[in-house]
């Protein structure tokens, strides 16, 4: 079946610019990650939606970021007045439960 | 808090030689733990977990790991590596929740 997926697969922005990534997860999967992947780090968290409900946003780094999931599916993460230190590879994932979750091809994104 | 240790990042090893990723974790409770793999330019892919149960899991293309609860560890293994697992893996541990923590992950370098 298809799996997750996330585009653009790049984006280069310019320093004050805003960008939207999109995420198509997993049919059926009712939970939805977002986590951002600095070169030669692991990912790391930035927030949680169970369907519709973004259940914890403890991981944005700043209010620059914003995340939304309307109707349950598709989720949107964007960064306003992108900064240099936004680039990285942003990655999404589904889950349908608890036990595991699987991941798009992630977003890369350089500010220049 | 919990935390999660990858202390080799990077591991050359020949090809059909057995190989070990270590992984070490710190938390309180009880956990779940994964390894991912990661291709270039690709996201991460899910090759095994441990949710309860046998403490050794098996996973895709012939891993395998032992999660060793005194240890606090979940050391990953292959008894024969290929030039195809030339990938970064990365462990992750989450406090039988949604938030995963990632560590920093191993480059395994497969020589010919």
């Amino acid at each position: 079946g298809a799996g997750v997926s996330q585009s653009p697969r790049y984006k280069v922005a310019k320093r004050g610019q805003d960008v939207a990534l999109r995420c198509d997860p997993i049919s059926g999967h009712v939970s939805l990650f977002w986590y951002q992947q600095a070169l030669g780090q692991g990912p790391e968290f930035l927030t949680y939606f169970q369907n519709e409900a973004q259940l914890d946003k403890s991981g944005l780094p700043s209010d620059r970021f914003f995340a939304e999931r309307p109707e349950g599916s598709v989720s949107t993460l964007k960064i306003q007045r992108t900064q240099q230190e936004d680039s990285a590879v942003y990655l999404c994932a589904s889950s349908l439960g608890g036990e595991a979750q699987y991941f798009g091809p992630g977003t890369r994104l350089l500010v220049l | 808090a919990q935390s999660v240790t990858q202390l080799d990042s990077q591991v050359p090893v020949f090809e059909e030689a057995p190989v070990e990723l270590r992984c070490n974790y710190s938390s309180s409770v009880s956990v779940y733990l994964f390894w991912y793999v990661q291709y270039p330019n690709q996201g991460l892919q899910l090759l095994l977990k441990y949710l309860s149960g046998s403490t050794l899991v098996k996973g895709i293309n012939g891993f395998e790991a032992e999660f060793n609860k005194s240890q606090t560890s979940f050391h990953l293994r292959k008894p024969s590596v290929h030039i195809s697992d030339t990938a970064e893996y990365f462990c992750a541990v989450s406090e039988q929740s949604y938030k995963y923590i990632f560590g920093t992950g191993t480059r395994l370098k497969v020589l010919a």
